[in-house]
Parts: C-alpha cells; sequence; structure tokens
C-alpha cells in the first residue's frame, strides 16, 4: 500500500537533547512538509522541499532543521534551541508541481519534552 | 499575504442536523481551496477541494463550493452522524517566490456529533 509513514508514534525527550523525526513515503511524490500542530493553533509550516537536495524554511523554521537526500524521505530534527518543542508533528507530501495537488499525511509523531 | 479564516469551534449538533462550516480567505491570484478532516490521534485526510471559481467539491455528503465574489468555501452537510465527529481544516494553495507550492490552514474547527 502506498502512503507515508512517520515514527515513532509517541517520543520523549530531556530538555537539551536533540531529536530525529522520521517521515518516509512510497508514493513517488516530489514535494513534502513538516508541520507543528498545537491545541487551537491549527497547522504551521516547518520546512518544506519541493526536490531532493533543497528545501525551504516555512514560518515557524527556528530550532527545527531537515534534510533531503532521497525522495522519499524527509527527516526533521528537533533541536535543543527550540524553546517550547512539545507539539504533534505532522509529515505530508504531494506530487508538487501544480496548486491543485492534494497533500497527504502521515499519522502524526507526538513529541513531549519531560 | 494568503490567509484562511475558520469559525471557531466548538460545534455541538444532534444526529440528522444540518452542518455549516463557515471559510473565508485572502488570496492573490486563483488558488486551489480544500477541506481536510482529522480524527482523533491521526494526520489529515482530504475531505474535499475545488480548484476553481464556481467549482463544488463533495465528499460523502459533505459539499463547498468556491465563491471568489465573497472569498468563502463554506462546508456543509445536510445530516451529520456520530461518526462525523472530527477536526475540520480549511486550507489553501499558496506559491512561494521560488515557485513552489505550499499549503495555509485555517485553525480548524471541531465539530461534535450527539446520538
Amino acid at each position: 500500500d502506498g502512503g507515508i509513514t512517520q515514527s515513532p508514534k509517541y517520543l520523549f525527550r530531556k530538555e537539551g537533547q536533540n531529536v530525529t523525526l522520521s517521515c518516509e513515503q512510497n508514493l513517488n511524490h516530489d514535494a513534502m512538509y513538516w508541520y507543528r500542530q498545537d491545541p487551537g493553533q491549527g497547522l504551521r509550516l516547518i520546512y518544506y522541499s519541493q526536490i531532493v537536495n533543497d528545501f525551504q524554511k516555512g514560518d515557524i523554521a527556528e530550532g527545527y532543521s531537515v534534510s533531503r537526500e532521497k525522495k522519499e524521505s524527509f527527516p526533521l530534527t528537533v533541536t535543543s534551541a527550540q524553546k517550547n518543542p512539545t507539539a504533534f508533528y505532522l509529515c505530508a507530501s504531494s506530487l508538487g508541481g501544480a496548486s491543485t495537488d492534494t497533500q497527504y499525511f502521515g499519522p502524526g509523531t507526538r513529541l513531549t519534552v519531560l | 499575504g494568503n490567509s484562511v479564516t475558520q469559525m471557531e469551534g466548538p460545534v455541538t449538533l444532534s444526529e440528522e442536523a444540518f452542518l455549516t462550516i463557515n471559510c473565508t480567505y485572502t488570496a492573490t491570484g486563483y488558488p486551489s481551496l480544500f477541506w481536510y478532516v482529522q480524527y482523533p490521534g491521526e494526520g489529515l485526510q482530504l475531505l474535499l477541494k475545488a480548484t476553481k471559481a464556481d467549482d463544488k467539491g463533495s465528499n460523502k455528503g459533505f459539499e463547498a463550493t468556491y465563491r471568489k465574489e465573497t472569498t468563502s468555501f463554506h462546508l456543509e452537510k445536510g445530516s451529520v452522524q456520530v461518526s462525523d465527529s472530527a477536526v475540520y481544516f480549511c486550507a489553501l494553495s499558496d506559491i512561494d517566490d521560488s515557485g513552489t507550492y505550499k499549503y495555509i490552514f485555517g485553525t480548524g474547527t471541531r465539530l461534535k456529533v450527539l446520538a
């Protein structure tokens, strides 16, 4: 089955640690996205990537980093510089060529800072 | 910049009631408009979309019409079920300076349907 997988489902981090969230897709999509979801704030864009080895900052990129070494993978690292990282993180992908493209979402990773 | 505004929730309805969730947008150009649904603890799923003015998107009894004159894309369903309880997000497509498409989401509206 084609789709997007995110791992782990739940992640706990101690203050001062970096953690990496995995996102893999087998839909052969060019574009991939990372969002952060907090209660009452909807989805906020962290980073997005149209092609391999290229990515752009979204609205809240500070304290996060990404890489896009393979078309199917777009891992997100939450660094110790992110002041309030506890949130639900969603990865998405789309074909990437048109404004009409549908985004497909993974099941999410819930990150909690202890 | 482009933006999406949707009505705040929660919206609580009895089963078989009529549903309207308002969504208005601000955009330059001609974006596509989307409604996504999120069930508890899950990612978002596309519910319906419309790609140009006067288009009507529909799926599972839900409908929304792309109204350019009122910059709106309100979600409607004639008879809701308990299983429709979820959070609904309105979104539009946007393009950045490098020509890459991205999406802007509203804050979401929680719907609770009572049996």
